[in-house]
């Protein structure tokens, strides 16, 4: 199971931090993403993180302004959005890594970007 | 250009067979994933590798690939199918970014 939390309503320029705990399986072994979906509108890939956590990959309208990170000793991953704008509004779905795709998803954090 | 092209939308009648495809040159390297998006829900894994479903995926739904499109086929479609499908690959590229393609809406007359 995984379980987002940290939504909310932020302002255009602002920060904020999201989490996704992990239970059920092994959290440690597994690669974790982001992924988030604008209302209305269709699924775009944000984030990727190594089960380590060495490896990050992002896609392109986030590059340079979230990171991705993990800690393993709390099943927990964690999406950290800088310079936030008004198109990043969005339910943003963390999910479980399964070679080039995704088996698990949770329900999604609705971050709402607006002044 | 990495894009993923999907139809915006397909219609069928219940009980007959659904074809939804999906167009991009990622699909030369990389193969296909598919999901499904009920309304209010969270997107499920149907399809991985191509044609591979993982377990809970009734027999129904299968996959296909010739060269630079893949297609994901409900055969005896039911009501319950309605919803968005969404086809995913890795990029050309052959790094871990994934992209998706726009999503088809599926609705059962």
């Amino acid at each position: 199971q995984l379980v987002e939390s940290g939504g909310g309503v932020v302002q255009p320029g602002t920060s904020l931090r999201i989490s996704c705990t992990a239970s059920g399986f092994s959290f440690k072994s597994y690669g974790m993403h982001w992924v988030r979906q604008a209302p209305g509108k269709g699924l775009q890939w944000v984030a990727l993180i190594s089960v380590d956590g060495t490896n990050k990959y992002f896609g392109d309208s986030v590059k340079g302004r979230f990171t991705i990170s993990r800690d393993n000793s709390k099943n927990t991953l964690y999406l950290e959005m800088t310079r936030l704008r008004v198109d990043d509004t969005a339910v943003y779905y963390c999910a479980r890594g399964y070679g080039y795709a995704v088996d698990a998803w949770g329900q999604g954090a609705l971050v709402t970007v607006s002044s | 250009s990495d894009e993923l092209t999907q139809p915006p939308s397909v219609s069928v009648s219940p009980g007959q067979t659904a074809t939804i495809t999906c167009s991009g040159e990622a699909f030369r390297k990389q193969s296909a994933s598919w999901y499904q998006q009920r309304p209010g829900q969270a997107p499920l894994l149907l399809i991985y590798k191509d044609n591979e479903r993982p377990s809970g995926i009734p027999e129904r739904f299968s996959g296909s690939t010739s060269g630079t499109t893949v297609t994901l086929t409900i055969s005896g479609v039911q009501a319950e199918d309605e919803a968005d499908y969404y086809c995913q690959s890795a990029d050309s590229y052959g790094t871990w970014s994934m992209q998706f393609g726009g999503g088809t809406t599926l609705t059962v007359l």
